[in-house]
């Protein structure tokens, strides 16, 4: 059984403060890690796709890091806006380039004006 | 171009009886995956179609079946339906070929509840 492990659950930040989040996957096996955005009521939003160890991406305010050897990545989000206040997934990918996304819990960020 | 229309929104059945969950996926994309998320769970994956045929499956009982058209678009079926079966079941599609480093599409997802 896979785990993939999201910290902290939930998180309540105030406008303009930087946060970050984690997300622990197997280092065994790695094939991609998958970040993703939730807001209430809409589709899950792909953020990022990492596939390289040291593999970082940003968009915009948000950006990640990957380490597949120590197996976890950061999610960064810099100067929080409520418009970010989402449920935020990571998946681990392992195996086969078809492999199915196994999802964390998520983490629930609310940030306040 | 529309994204992944996933219907009905909302469902309501009970126990014992069998459901029918549709998705049409994004343009393009050829493969369909379809997770069932449960209240403080992330989302689990069910299974995934790709040419027609059930290509993975997670750790899901028989009684969750489905399917693959022609055109792409899939259907989730449950029968025998538990209370334990009430979640809400998401629908992603993903370019042809390979899904891991593909980015995958998702639907706003189906609500079931099962009284």
């Amino acid at each position: 059984i896979l785990n993939v492990e999201q910290s902290p659950q939930s998180l309540h930040v105030q406008e303009g403060d930087s946060t970050n989040f984690t997300c622990s996957f197997p280092s065994s096996n790695f094939y991609a890690l998958h970040w993703y955005r939730w807001e209430t009521a809409k589709s899950p939003e792909a953020l990022f796709v990492m596939t390289l160890n040291g593999d970082e991406k940003k968009k915009g305010r948000i950006s990640a890091t990957l380490n597949t050897k120590e197996g976890y990545s950061y999610l960064y989000i810099k100067g929080s806006q409520p418009e970010d206040s989402a449920t935020y997934l990571c998946a681990f990918s392992g195996g086969t380039s078809y492999g199915k996304l196994t999802f964390g819990q998520g983490t629930i960020l609310t940030v306040h004006p | 171009d529309a994204g992944v229309t996933q219907s009905p929104t909302h469902l309501i059945k009970t126990r014992g009886q069998q459901v029918t969950l549709r998705c049409s996926p994004k343009s393009g994309h050829d493969t369909v995956s379809w997770y069932q998320q449960a209240l403080g769970q992330g989302p689990q994956f069910i299974f995934q179609y790709y040419e027609e045929e059930e290509r993975q499956r997670g750790n899901f009982p028989d009684r969750f079946s489905g399917h693959q058209f022609p055109n792409y678009s899939s259907e989730l079926n449950v029968n025998a339906l538990l209370l334990g079966d009430s979640a809400l079941y998401l629908c992603a599609s993903s370019l042809p070929g390979g899904v891991a480093k593909n980015i995958q599409y998702f639907g706003a997802g189906t609500r079931l509840s099962v009284l």
